[in-house]
């Protein structure tokens, strides 16, 4: 069965950096996007975008251009989502999601990763 | 970019039928998808397209579409089915682009 297994909750101070990983298995991890998806704690979801695994095409959500990056190591059925300096605004639960092979839904998700930024 | 609305909050009464709406200008030219979420999970698929569920969504989940609407339809909810449903879709700017509505929370009474 396709998984996507989250890396583990993360205590950051602000200023500090991050990158988290989203691992793919049972399936071909390189012909699929995966989009990162990020829910404030009691809140929606929200689209941060998403990068293709075959090529490291990454296009974002005009709200998190900037201030994320989408990579992806193929040798290792492995994206991450980072930042480079840490605001107590992106404490947040981020998910990240495979896009399915028609490009019309999310149809895998990860357990979701816990970010806490405080001082 | 585009938005979708979604009420708040829905109740229904046990075993009785519930549709959860989701507007949007993006879902004439797309279809919405709809997720669960249970609290402390990650959403999971319930339905998507012209009302197809994934293997292992009960039957008494459907979806419709007209317009500017698509609806999540629960036919003699349970319990169990008390959760937050949030719909999506594409974005007319781009693939790349969805957008989530904000979500419903659902109270099985």
């Amino acid at each position: 069965e396709v998984q996507l297994l989250q890396s583990g909750a993360e205590v950051k101070k602000p200023g500090e950096s991050l990158k988290m990983s989203c691992r793919g298995s049972e399936y071909i991890f390189t012909a699929y996007w995966i989009a990162w998806v990020r829910q404030i704690p009691g809140k929606g979801l929200e689209w941060m975008g998403i990068i293709y695994a075959g090529d490291s095409d990454a296009r974002y959500s005009p709200s998190f251009q900037g201030q994320v990056t989408f990579s992806v190591d193929k040798s290792i059925n492995t994206a991450y989502l980072q930042w480079s300096s840490l605001k107590a605004s992106d404490t947040a639960i981020y998910y990240c999601a495979r896009l399915s092979a028609d490009l019309s839904l999310l149809d895998y998700w990860g357990q979701g990763t816990l970010v806490t930024v405080s001082s | 970019s585009s938005e979708l609305t979604q009420d708040p909050a829905v109740s229904v009464a046990l075993g009785q039928t519930v549709r959860i709406t989701c507007q949007g200008d993006s879902l004439r030219n797309f279809f919405a998808s709809w997720f669960q979420q249970k609290p402390g999970q990650a959403p999971i698929l319930v339905i998507y397209g012209d009302n197809n569920r994934p293997s292992g969504i009960p039957d008494r989940f459907s979806g419709s579409s007209s317009g500017n609407t698509s609806s999540l339809t629960i036919t003699g909810a349970q319990a169990e089915d008390e959760a937050d449903y949030y719909c999506n879709s594409r974005d007319n700017s781009g693939f790349h682009l969805r957008i989530f509505g904000g979500g419903t929370k659902l109270t099985v009474l």
